[in-house]
């Protein structure tokens, strides 16, 4: 079974400062790990993901995640938040093989204060 | 536009009616989605159909039927609806190229059971 956990349902940060959304995860397989966005009344949209090979995977809007094995962590961060980035942001694990489910965290509201 | 597209993108109804969600995709995936998220913004996957063959099917009352009439359409048909009904619902779709599963969202539609 796998599972992820985002540590802080919200994460508040002035504009202009560093935004570190935390997200680890357990996979019984080598796993693959998605950032996803959700801007209000929004669907949600990919901002990266990491399958193989480099373990910093870079997104859109200048965000970037860090896959750690052996810390089971994939954060997110941004080295300087904008107004525009405030959102619902969900990380989300899936199993290399098969037909795989995609199972997601129970998101973090990230709040950025002008 | 290439994307996901669900239709209506609001529904409000009485308890007990019979309602669809409509869902299409012209990405030329293979696979296709449905995740309720509910008022505390948790996604969860409720089925999942490849070329038009059901391969997740989550502990879902069986009021909830989905129809895949084709690789490019998964409806969601919702029998006898009730309070607990009301919540947004997203479509998706992927490709299990390389088995990397990234999945690309619809708008969501708002359900609301009166």
């Amino acid at each position: 079974a796998q599972s992820v956990t985002q540590l802080g349902s919200h994460v508040s940060v002035s504009e202009g400062a560093l935004v570190l959304l935390r997200c680890n995860y357990s996979s019984s397989v080598p796993p693959y790990l998605f950032w996803y966005v959700q801007y209000p009344n929004q669907g949600l949209q990919l901002l990266l993901k990491y399958t193989t090979g480099a373990t910093l995977v870079k997104g859109i809007n200048g965000f970037e995640a860090e896959f750690k094995k052996s810390e089971t962590s994939f954060h997110l961060t941004k080295p300087s938040a904008h107004m525009s980035d405030a959102a619902e942001y969900f990380c989300a694990v899936s199993d290399s093989g098969g037909y795989q489910k995609v199972t997601f965290g129970t998101g973090t509201k990230l709040q950025v204060i002008p | 536009d290439t994307a996901v597209s669900q239709t209506p993108k609001y529904l409000v109804t009485q308890m007990g009616n019979d309602k669809s969600i409509k869902c299409e995709q012209n990405l030329g995936h293979d696979t296709m989605y449905w995740y309720k998220q509910d008022s505390k913004k948790f996604l969860k996957i409720m089925f999942s159909y490849n070329n038009k063959e059901l391969i997740i099917n989550e502990t879902v009352p069986n009021r909830f039927s989905p129809k895949s009439p084709d690789k490019a359409h998964l409806n969601l048909h919702i029998n006898s609806l009730e309070l607990g009904d009301s919540a947004v619902y997203f479509c998706a779709s992927s490709l299990l190229e390389g088995g990397k599963d990234t999945q690309y969202f619809g708008p969501g539609t708002r359900l609301t059971v009166l």
